[in-house]
């Protein structure tokens, strides 16, 4: 059982590239996230989703995209990266029923050049 | 809006003695409310959460808070520090759905 992974677990891009960062979860949760901290502004919820299928957006969600096509797997995009989504990335998932507790990925830093 | 703040981004302590995390609420329904821990280069974990079953909540680790309405209040205290409660702390709330708002953390530095 290995809960929440992440990959990569760092990557270097230069601006206007593109990239896709992958959490994977194998606690048959229901719901996923996607946060960004930030020195000073602790997690931010990028997207989230619900279910298979399902996405919606969180707080700072402009500059990402996400998809969620198998329940295991949350793929947060970055179309053209800018110096402002140089962060680590946290993914977390969190089961159905009741007030849960969320599980967290070990994370992603990300340095856009 | 829910929300909560940390007062403190930084707070140091010397090995025995009394930690206290300050974690203030704003929320219009009885909240749920969380502290998370981070340990250097990982990832958050879960250290006690308050579902309005009872106001003193016990934590991993030794780890507690209580839940004060009147003061809307959830600060988290530990008797004894030791070296690896050197961390960062987080206050969160929950806005439903299972989604959280963070506070911006808190560092707790631990000296021998």
């Amino acid at each position: 059982n290995a809960g929440v992974t992440q990959t990569p677990k760092f990557r270097v891009l230069k601006t206007g590239q593109s990239m896709t960062l992958l959490c994977a979860q194998d606690m048959n949760h229901e719901y996923m996230y996607w946060y960004r901290q930030d020195p000073g502004m602790g997690l931010r919820l990028i997207h989230y989703s619900v279910g298979e299928g399902t996405t919606a957006k969180g707080e700072v969600p402009d500059g990402y995209n996400v998809s969620r096509l198998k329940k295991q797997n949350f793929l947060l995009g970055l179309e053209s990266a800018a110096p402002s989504q140089t962060s680590v990335y946290f993914c977390a998932s969190s089961p159905l029923a009741g007030v849960e507790t969320q599980y967290f990925g070990p994370g992603t830093r990300l340095l856009v050049l | 809006a829910q929300s909560v703040t940390q007062l403190g981004s930084h707070v140091s302590v010397s090995e025995g003695a009394l930690v206290l995390l300050r974690c203030n609420y704003s929320s219009s329904v009885p909240p749920y409310l969380f502290w998370y821990v981070q340990y250097p280069n990982q990832g958050l974990q879960l250290l006690l959460k308050y579902t309005s079953a009872a106001t003193l909540v016990k934590g991993i680790n030794g780890f507690e808070a209580e839940f004060k309405k009147s003061e809307t209040s959830f600060h988290l205290t530990k008797p004894s520090a030791h070296m690896s409660d050197a961390a960062e702390y987080f206050c969160a709330v929950s806005l439903g759905f299972q989604k959280l708002v963070f506070g911006t953390g808190t560092r707790l530095l631990v000296s021998p």
